[in-house]
C-alpha cells in the first residue's frame, strides 16, 4: 500500500536543480526514506537513502524534514539522461523486502 | 553494488507456452527478488527468492504460475507458466544486501504472450 505522495510529473531546465518532493506523514520510526528511479526502457537505479540527517552521495542529496513527514530529493545540476520516473519508498532498513513502487513522479528535463 | 544479467531480454511466446527467465548475480546475495512491470505501470512484487527456502509469494501470485528456483547464491529462475497475453509485462529480478535496505535491477527480461 502506498505510503508516499508525489507529483506525477514535472520538468526541470537542463543545467538547473531539480526538486523532487515527497510526502510520507506516516512514516514509522523505523522506516527509512528510500528513492530510485527508472530510466526507460531499465531496471530501477538506486539512488540514496536516509533515516533523518541529510544525505548527499555523488548522484544526488536527499533533504528530510525534522517532523520526517517529507523529503525532497535534489538533483544539483540536472542533465538530459536525468530524465526518468522517480520513486519515493519508505520501509525498514531490516525485516521487510517489500520494495512499494507507486506512481513515481515523472522528471523530463528539457534542453 | 552488483552487476546482474537477466535472459531473455526479451521474447514472444504463444498462449499456453511457458518461458523460464534467468536471473544471474556477479556476487553472492542471500535476499533476491523477482517483480512484474506491466505496460505503462509501476513495479510489483511477484516473490521473494532466498536461498535455502521455500519461495514467498506475493498476495495474487501463485507457486504454479510462477515457479521459482533459487539453487545457489548467484543465480535465479523464474517460470511464466501457460501464458496468456494478460503475462505480457516486463519481468525483473533484484538483490538486496542484507542490513543495506538498497535493491540492485537486473535490465528486465521483456515479455510479449500472443
Amino acid at each position: 500500500d502506498a505510503k508516499t505522495t508525489q507529483p506525477p510529473s514535472m520538468d526541470c531546465a537542463e543545467g538547473r536543480a531539480a526538486n523532487l518532493p515527497c510526502n510520507h506523514s506516516t512514516i514509522s520510526g523505523n522506516e527509512y526514506v528510500y528513492w530510485y528511479r527508472q530510466i526507460h526502457s531499465q531496471g530501477p537505479q538506486y539512488i540514496i537513502h536516509g533515516l533523518k540527517n541529510n544525505e548527499t552521495n555523488e548522484m544526488a542529496s536527499l533533504i528530510i524534514t525534522e517532523d520526517r513527514k517529507s523529503s525532497t530529493l535534489i538533483l544539483p545540476h540536472a542533465t538530459l539522461r536525468d530524465t526518468a520516473v522517480y520513486y519515493c519508498i519508505v520501509r525498514p532498513i531490516t525485516g521487510a523486502n517489500n520494495l512499494f513502487f507507486g506512481t513515481g513522479t515523472r522528471l523530463t528535463v528539457i534542453p | 553494488s552488483a552487476v546482474i544479467s537477466q535472459k531473455p531480454s526479451r521474447d514472444i511466446c504463444q498462449r499456453g507456452t511457458s518461458l523460464t527467465i534467468q536471473c544471474q548475480v556477479d556476487s553472492q546475495v542471500t535476499m533476491m527478488f523477482w517483480y512484474r512491470q506491466q505496460p505503462g505501470q509501476s513495479l510489483t512484487l511477484i516473490a521473494t527468492a532466498n536461498q535455502g527456502s521455500e519461495a514467498t509469494y506475493e498476495s495474487g501470485f501463485v507457486i504454479d504460475k510462477f515457479p521459482i528456483s533459487r539453487p545457489n547464491l548467484t543465480f535465479s529462475t523464474l517460470t511464466v507458466s501457460n501464458m496468456s497475453p494478460e503475462d505480457s509485462s516486463i519481468y525483473l529480478c533484484s538483490v538486496e544486501r542484507a542490513g543495506f535496505g538498497e535493491q540492485y535491477f537486473g535490465p528486465g527480461t521483456r515479455l510479449t504472450v500472443t
